[in-house]
């Protein structure tokens, strides 16, 4: 247990569906990220918010939209995906956004287009 | 441009064989280098943060170490439950945005 928590583990969804994934943190952080981990490839960093704002894109495509309420919490909201969207999404948390803190990761929502 | 490579791509060990893991970085201005171990279909679990060069920093089996252009995690008598995929990654600029090497996977054979 990280203190890091993602729901769904799985997701499996059609191309037109709309769904979203939740994480949550318990650590007393201020930053929370989205990672995209694809088979055969290095973690690639999507979303970088700090005290709920958003302060990095990393050119994700917009059928990925992020929203953080607050600083305990994030979503990524899915919508018309495509089947290479099929990967491991992984939230982290930071104490801070500035890169000098370690990140700890939640167990990640493994994600499957159809 | 900022890179981060780890060599080799898997290892495989018996139990209680002694190796080393490779780290290379290039970045301008190390702010930090973070060891990582990743169970299959799961997070990765932090394991190490090391910001100077000499610095060294040990958990169990584990022992990290760090250089100017690179960081070694030696694995000391290795046992099965130690397979996994171990990852470095450093952090680019002050954006919180970790650059990840491709990992090592490693297996200990009982």
């Amino acid at each position: 247990e990280t203190g890091v928590t993602q729901t769904p583990r799985h997701l499996v969804m059609g191309m037109t569906n709309k769904k979203s994934l939740k994480c949550e943190q318990h650590l007393g952080h201020n930053a929370m990220y989205w990672y995209k981990q694809s088979a055969k490839k290095p973690l690639e960093l999507m979303f970088v918010y700090n005290f709920k704002e958003q302060t990095e894109n990393n050119s994700v495509p917009s059928r990925f939209s992020p929203e953080c309420p607050n600083s305990s919490h994030l979503f990524l909201h899915l919508h018309t995906l495509q089947p290479e969207d099929s990967a491991l999404y992984l939230c982290a948390s930071s104490l801070g956004s500035g890169g000098n803190t370690e990140a700890f990761f939640g167990q990640g929502t493994r994600l499957t287009v159809v | 441009e900022d890179q981060v490579t780890q060599s080799p791509e898997a290892l495989r060990l018996q139990e209680g064989e002694s190796s080393s893991l490779n780290c290379s970085y290039t970045v301008s201005g190390l702010r930090g280098l973070f060891w990582y171990r990743q169970d299959p279909g799961k997070g990765p679990e932090f394991l190490f943060t090391l910001y100077s060069a000499g610095e060294e920093k040990e958990k169990e089996r584990l022992k990290a170490t760090l250089t100017k252009k690179e960081s070694f995690l030696h694995i000391t008598a290795p046992k099965p439950e130690d397979s996994a995929t171990y990852l470095c990654a450093v952090p680019r600029g002050n954006t919180g945005k970790l650059i990840f090497g491709q990992g090592t996977t490693l297996q200990v054979k009982p």
